[in-house]
């Protein structure tokens, strides 16, 4: 079955501060790696979305990477800011068929002044 | 161009009662997707919809149907409304373009009491 796992659960950081996101998954075979923010009482938007050959994905202080043969990827967040504040989610699809992603359980990441 | 909508954006229903979800994209995407988000499950598809005139159970379809009306359109019903269906309702439509993002509506919170 696929399967995606995002640690930690929650996050607390202080402004200014940079956080990690981990993700990992067992989605075969593989298409494609997507992190969505969702902000409170929204829809996720998409952040960064990597194929099989890409390692790492910037969008301004979002850079995420990922490891194709340990299957996992890190979504890091530079300079944290209050707007930062979310839940981020992590989506894997496998290629072939019908498109139907894996979804992770998502981070829910809080950002103190 | 609005992206994806819903209506209502709130709801409150006895046990018992229907309603209709309403989605909308102006993408032109042939794709398209009903979510539900509960706190700590991620979200779960529920009905999807490959091309117009044809839906697919997604992972908890039970209590749902769906209607594919046109290219634009994917209405979620709930036939008679129960207290577990209390939830965070999303929709998403796909692109067909590359590796097929997708994007998603704002939501309708549901409760039923």
């Amino acid at each position: 079955k696929n399967q995606v796992e995002q640690s930690p659960q929650s996050l607390i950081i202080l402004e200014g501060k940079n956080c990690t996101l981990q993700c990992n998954y067992t989605v075969s075979p593989f298409s494609n790696l997507r992190w969505y923010k969702q902000d409170t009482g929204r829809g996720p938007v998409s952040l960064t979305i990597m194929t099989f050959s890409e390692n790492t994905k910037s969008n301004g202080r979002y850079t995420a990477t990922l490891d194709a043969d340990t299957k996992q990827s890190s979504l890091h967040i530079t300079a944290s800011q209050l707007s930062d504040s979310a839940s981020y989610i992590c989506v894997v699809s496998s290629s072939g068929g019908s498109y139907i992603p894996t979804f992770g359980r998502g981070t829910s990441l809080i950002v103190h002044p | 161009n609005a992206g994806v909508t819903q209506t209502p954006k709130f709801q409150v229903l006895k046990t018992g009662q229907s309603m209709t979800l309403q989605c909308a994209q102006d993408m032109n995407h042939n794709s398209m997707y009903w979510y539900r988000q509960d706190p700590g499950m991620g979200l779960r598809l529920i009905y999807y919809s490959a091309s117009e005139g044809t839906t697919d159970k997604g992972e908890v379809p039970n209590g749902y149907n769906v209607s594919r009306l046109n290219k634009r359109e994917f209405s979620l019903r709930l036939e008679s409304a129960a207290p577990s269906q209390t939830s965070v309702y999303f929709c998403a439509s796909r692109s067909d373009r590359g590796i097929g993002e997708q994007f998603f509506g704002p939501g309708t919170r549901l409760t039923v009491l």
